[in-house]
């Protein structure tokens, strides 16, 4: 898993709560990439950031926020307001342009 | 229409024979394509990073060829194990600015004793 760890493995909430997905790097990576996917979908981009203290909105933001306030750390959080939260979440990193490293992932079950 | 599409979309082969799986795509301008092994439940591991110039790469028992005139891609895998059982993405990245990437829906091997 590259020096990218995710947690929790498993998390479970029921509907209209909040949740935070944590996301932490020790590789020096200046970017930071969420994803979701889906059965039978390719990785689908949430939000990324390039440089602490930016983030800028992926294909499919609506319904999550994100912080980059450490270089090591992007957590993100799924609100109430995401219709279809449940999913297996990926959060990456890698030097500008350069390849990209992955976490083993979180999986969240929204009930 | 997915600019990236994968074929098959799953594939059972039996231990030591090998296999290619398929890419092909529409996205451009192109920067690189890689492969990508992810075992279930995991995140996904690099395998091979071609750019618009390189026609092969191997890593291991694992062939990446890349044709950028047709825009075509394959992973062959020689003598196949057991461990070899995952899901296969392709992920192409656009040039220029932030790196646009663009992954596969994958094909998910299954190799059997």
């Amino acid at each position: 898993d590259g020096g990218i760890t995710q947690s929790p493995k498993y998390l479970f909430r029921k509907e209209g709560q909040n949740v935070t997905l944590s996301c932490e790097q020790n590789l020096n990576h200046d970017a930071m990439y969420w994803y979701r996917q889906d059965p039978g979908q390719g990785l689908r981009l949430i939000y990324y950031s390039q440089i602490v203290n930016d983030f800028q909105k992926g294909d499919i933001a609506e319904g999550y926020s994100v912080s980059r306030e450490k270089k090591e750390s992007f957590p993100l959080t799924v609100t109430s307001a995401q219709k279809n939260p449940t999913a297996f979440y990926l959060c990456a990193s890698s030097f500008a342009r350069s390849e990209q490293y992955f976490g083993p992932g979180t999986r969240l079950t929204v009930t | 229409k997915n600019q990236v599409e994968q074929s098959p979309q799953s594939l059972i082969i039996l231990e030591g024979k090998n296999c290619t799986l398929q890419c092909n795509y529409t996205v451009s301008p192109f920067s690189n394509l890689r492969w990508y092994k992810q075992d279930t439940g995991r995140g996904p591991v690099s395998l091979t990073i071609m750019t618009f110039s390189e026609n092969t790469k191997s890593n291991g028992r694992y062939t990446a060829t890349l044709d950028a005139d047709t825009k075509q891609s394959s992973l062959h895998i020689t003598a196949s194990q057991l461990s070899d059982s995952a899901s296969y993405i392709c992920v192409v990245i656009f040039s220029g600015g932030y790196q646009k990437v663009t992954f596969g829906t994958g094909t998910k091997l299954q190799v059997i004793p």
